[in-house]
């Protein structure tokens, strides 16, 4: 069993509709973050947390600590935002990422 | 600063042969890792180099190497390739400074390494 559990595996969503990929974890981390990778492979670094909500334009992040959760949220969806989401975790041990398996989102026009 | 860069960007090889990835991190980073990312999967920790030695490893055979060099720049080798360790090959760099507590990663573009 993976550290690190994503889901959807993939996600198909029309233009304008908000978007929630979740993301839940088995061990004590240090920080969770969520990773773009668009096709070719570049990796982006979304967000990082450690506690609560972060938000960047139409992303927003949030992590409930006592859960081991976190989710990512996509408003008003955009072409553009198709992408392969990841999670990551570094855990308290380490600073290697540990990750999902990743979410494919397809945004149709 | 030209961030993260990595070579090459494709390589082809043959069962057996040994092969050499190349990264270089951000400028003032001090810290390698390198991942594995098979196809369709998420990517999985290999090692990471720090002041010139292997700080942390991942679950990779042995067949799986690296090296890095006083200018922070580092080097992942694999001997007597399988078809499986065909994949793309991920460098991360971060700035450690000695401590183990986070500090954030950026990524390169990749090497995508087929092995036939």
């Amino acid at each position: 069993k993976n550290e690190v559990e994503q889901s959807p595996q993939n996600l198909t969503a029309q233009e304008g509709e908000f978007i929630t990929i979740n993301c839940s974890y088995s061990v004590g981390i240090s920080a969770l973050h969520w990773l773009q990778q668009h096709p070719g492979g570049g990796i982006v670094s979304l967000f990082m947390l450690s506690s609560g909500k972060k938000k960047h334009g139409r992303l927003i992040a949030t992590i409930n600590i006592q859960e081991k959760h976190s989710s990512l949220h996509i408003t008003a969806s955009h072409p553009r935002d198709s992408a392969v989401y990841i999670c990551a975790a570094t855990l308290i041990t380490g600073n290697q990422f540990y990750f999902g398996t990743g979410t494919s989102l397809t945004v149709i026009p | 600063d030209a961030g993260v860069t990595q070579s090459p960007t494709h390589l082809i090889k043959t069962r057996g042969q040994q092969v050499t990835l190349r990264c270089s991190p951000k400028s003032g980073h001090d810290t390698v890792s390198w991942y594995q990312q098979a196809l369709g999967q998420g990517p999985q920790f290999i090692f990471q180099y720090y002041e010139e030695e292997e700080r942390q490893r991942g679950n990779f055979p042995d067949r799986f190497s690296g090296h890095q060099y006083p200018n922070y720049s580092s080097e992942l080798n694999v001997n007597a390739l399988l078809l499986g360790d065909s994949a793309l090959y991920l460098c991360a760099s971060s700035f450690s400074a000695g401590q183990s507590s986070y500090n954030e990663q950026f990524f390169g573009p990749g090497t995508r390494l087929t092995v036939l």
